[in-house]
């Protein structure tokens, strides 16, 4: 079982509507949870990283938030725009004894902008 | 500043023969580094992860293998590819609390 869970696995907005992406994981402890952005065949780019006692990150219209007590996150996208269409990936950063900044990712939400 | 190179970028194998990927960081010491393969319409799955030379874990049994002969370079090897090697590889390298850098991943499709 994956211990990082992304929800819905994807989604349909119009062009200029806003949506929320989220996250579910069950690591611990972690040092920092991560949001990516996938363009189809590319590597992953970061949007926001968050350390376990930040709630809450912005980087232009995506706005990341974080609820370490749920073990929760969202990736909020305002005004959405054609090019956000993509892959949008949860990472957490584990820091167990073991698995020192090991990166566990989710699955991923696939995001379709529609005009 | 920092880099990441990967390469190549598509390579078409037929089944059987050997693989041989490679992955090199710029600009950093130590990184902890990542191979990852991606296949279609799924999200990414680690395949190995290294803290330092020499030392790689394995995170699922496969036909694939990692070795990190010097502190920058990560290398993903077959003796001998399936038709399921195929797929989206990426190679990453991250600090404990920097964000991961990818490469631009390399298309296998082994025929």
């Amino acid at each position: 079982k994956n211990q990082v869970e992304q929800s819905p696995q994807s989604l349909i907005i119009l062009e200029g509507k806003n949506c929320t992406l989220q996250c579910n994981y069950t690591v611990s402890p972690f040092s920092n949870l991560r949001w990516y952005k996938q363009d189809t065949g590319r590597g992953p780019v970061s949007l926001t990283i968050m350390t376990f006692s930040e709630n809450t990150k912005s980087n232009g219209r995506y706005t990341a938030t974080l609820d370490a007590d749920t073990k929760q996150s969202s990736l909020h996208i305002t005004a959405s725009q054609l090019s956000d269409s993509a892959s949008y990936i949860c990472v957490v950063n584990l820091m167990t004894t073991d698995s020192w900044g090991k990166l566990q990712f989710g699955a991923g939400t696939q995001v379709v902008v529609t005009p | 500043s920092q880099t990441i190179h990967q390469w190549p970028a598509t390579l078409v194998q037929p089944v059987g023969s050997p693989l041989s990927l490679e992955c090199t960081v710029e600009g950093t010491s130590n990184p902890n580094l990542y191979w990852y393969r991606q296949a279609a319409g799924r999200g990414l799955q680690l395949l190995f992860y290294s803290v330092g030379i020499g030392q790689i874990s394995s995170e699922v049994p496969q036909n694939l293998s990692a070795s990190r002969p010097q502190d920058r370079q990560f290398i993903l090897s077959s003796k001998k590819l399936l038709l399921s090697d195929s797929g989206f590889y990426l190679c990453a390298w991250s600090g404990v609390n920097t964000e991961a850098f990818f490469g631009q991943g390399t298309r296998l499709t082994v025929v």
